[in-house]
């Protein structure tokens, strides 16, 4: 039981390339997250999943997007990176949204 | 829309003093969780507070909601090496499916 995997775990990117960061969870979860995490801002959330094929925005979904074509599977992407992505990436899952969630092990960014 | 504040931002404390986080929300909650993350982690979920004025024990973490489900609070007694990290709360407005954290305490613990 992996729990909630993400890749990749560290990547650097130049100005204006894109990326795609793959969460999987195997706990047969309906909600999932993408929260981004900066030295004093504590975790934003950026999107949201209540559940296959279904997406919200969060606080920060600006320069993201985000796909769940999968019920195990919450994708994010970065169409053109910038600098102020530059950030730890966390992707969380929960069965229901007001129980607890469960964190994977975050994805490093840097843009350079 | 919903803020989550947390203080003090840091703590410095030495090994067996106590330790206390606040935690306050611009709106009523719906219940409030509280999460831990280590240096270089990721955060891991404590434990849930869902009714009004509850207080629930963890060995020497005490957590307390608010009476008018806005506010929480982290109470370490005694603290250790071990509590190292930055503190979460995290809140669940009404209907709303988004849980918002909080901006996070850093704690650390010298000997």
């Amino acid at each position: 039981n992996a729990g909630v995997t993400q890749t990749p775990k560290f990547r650097v990117l130049k100005t204006g390339q894109s990326m795609t960061l793959l969460c999987a969870q195997d706990m047969n979860h309906e909600y999932m997250y993408w929260y981004r995490q900066d030295p004093g801002m504590g975790l934003r959330l950026i999107h949201y999943s209540v559940g296959e094929g279904t997406t919200a925005k969060g606080e920060v979904p600006d320069g993201y997007n985000v796909s769940r074509l999968k019920k195990q599977n919450f994708l994010l992407g970065l169409e053109s990176a910038a600098p102020s992505q530059t950030s730890v990436y966390f992707c969380a899952s929960s069965y229901q949204g007001h129980v607890e969630a469960f964190f994977g092990q975050g994805t490093r960014l840097t843009v350079v | 829309g919903q803020q989550v504040m947390q203080i003090p931002q840091y703590q410095h404390v030495q090994e067996g003093e106590d330790f206390t986080t606040y935690c306050n929300s611009s709106t009523t909650l719906s219940n409030i969780q509280w999460y831990k993350q280590r240096p270089g982690g990721h955060p891991v979920f404590l434990i849930q507070l869902v009714k009004s004025g509850e207080v629930k024990k963890q060995k020497r973490l005490t957590f307390q909601f608010g009476e008018a489900k806005k506010n929480s609070s982290l109470h370490i007694t005694a603290t250790q090496t071990t509590d190292v990290g930055t503190y979460f709360c995290a809140g669940k407005a009404g209907t709303a499916s988004k849980l918002t954290f909080g901006t996070g305490t850093r704690l650390q613990v010298t000997l």
